[in-house]
């Protein structure tokens, strides 16, 4: 199976902060990298699919890059609603594995 | 509009089963594979199945297999997970979600809770 080992696992920003979340696959993954938000009793909101392509109607705040096995989840501008959970989730191979996951909270 | 439904959550005894559904709505079903993936109270996401359009390719991941079964039915528009021989640790929420050509899933249920308990 591939892990997914996303980091931090939590982390405390300002309205308006730059805010970096990584994930590292155990094997290659190519291209099949997604990112998705999560706030409490929700479901999670596909951010970025493919690595880098923002799904229909994500502010471009929210940004992906990587390659390989280092991968790049990027909101550049930290906003009220962005304060969530954030997961990585690779589909290289199954089984489909989900990062551990990434509390954004306020500072 | 892309609507995805589920029920069928409750609090079941180890050792029982329990099947849960979603009902799909606002595409044409019967042209998508379609996932179920669960979170555990306060864990992180783990996909469980996923089936193909016509339902004639299931996957599964290891720790459910010969106990749950994925299923579809294109008339009805409903996704189906019959849960075998529930333990404690299948308790989690439990979310249909719908895959797309990344393999990254674009819509998700509301999800309904499955509690396995004494």
């Amino acid at each position: 199976d591939t892990q997914m080992t996303q980091s931090p696992s939590s982390l405390s920003a300002s309205v308006g902060d730059r805010v970096t979340i990584t994930c590292r696959a155990s094997q290659g993954i190519g291209s099949w990298l997604a990112w998705y938000q999560q706030k409490p009793g929700k479901a999670p909101k596909l951010l970025i699919h493919g690595v880098f392509n923002l799904q229909s109607g994500v502010s471009s705040r929210f940004s992906g890059s990587g390659s390989g096995t280092d991968f790049t989840l990027t909101i550049s501008s930290l906003q009220p609603e962005d304060f969530a959970t954030y997961f990585c989730q690779q589909a290289g191979s199954l089984p489909f594995t989900f990062g551990g996951g990434t509390k954004v909270e306020i500072k | 509009e892309v609507e995805l439904v589920e029920s069928g959550g409750a609090l079941v005894q180890p050792g029982g089963s329990l099947r849960v559904s979603c009902a799909a709505s606002g595409f044409t079903f019967s042209s998508y594979w379609m996932s179920w993936v669960r979170q555990a109270p306060g864990k992180g996401l783990e996909w469980v199945a996923n089936i193909k359009e016509d339902g004639s390719e299931q996957y599964y991941v290891d720790s459910v297999k010969g106990r749950f079964t994925i299923s579809k039915d294109n008339v009805q528009k409903t996704l189906y997970l019959q849960m075998n021989s529930l333990r404690v640790e299948d308790t989690a929420v439990y979310y249909c979600a719908r895959p797309v050509a990344s393999r990254s899933y674009d819509y998700w249920g509301q999800g309904t809770l499955v509690t396995v308990s004494s």
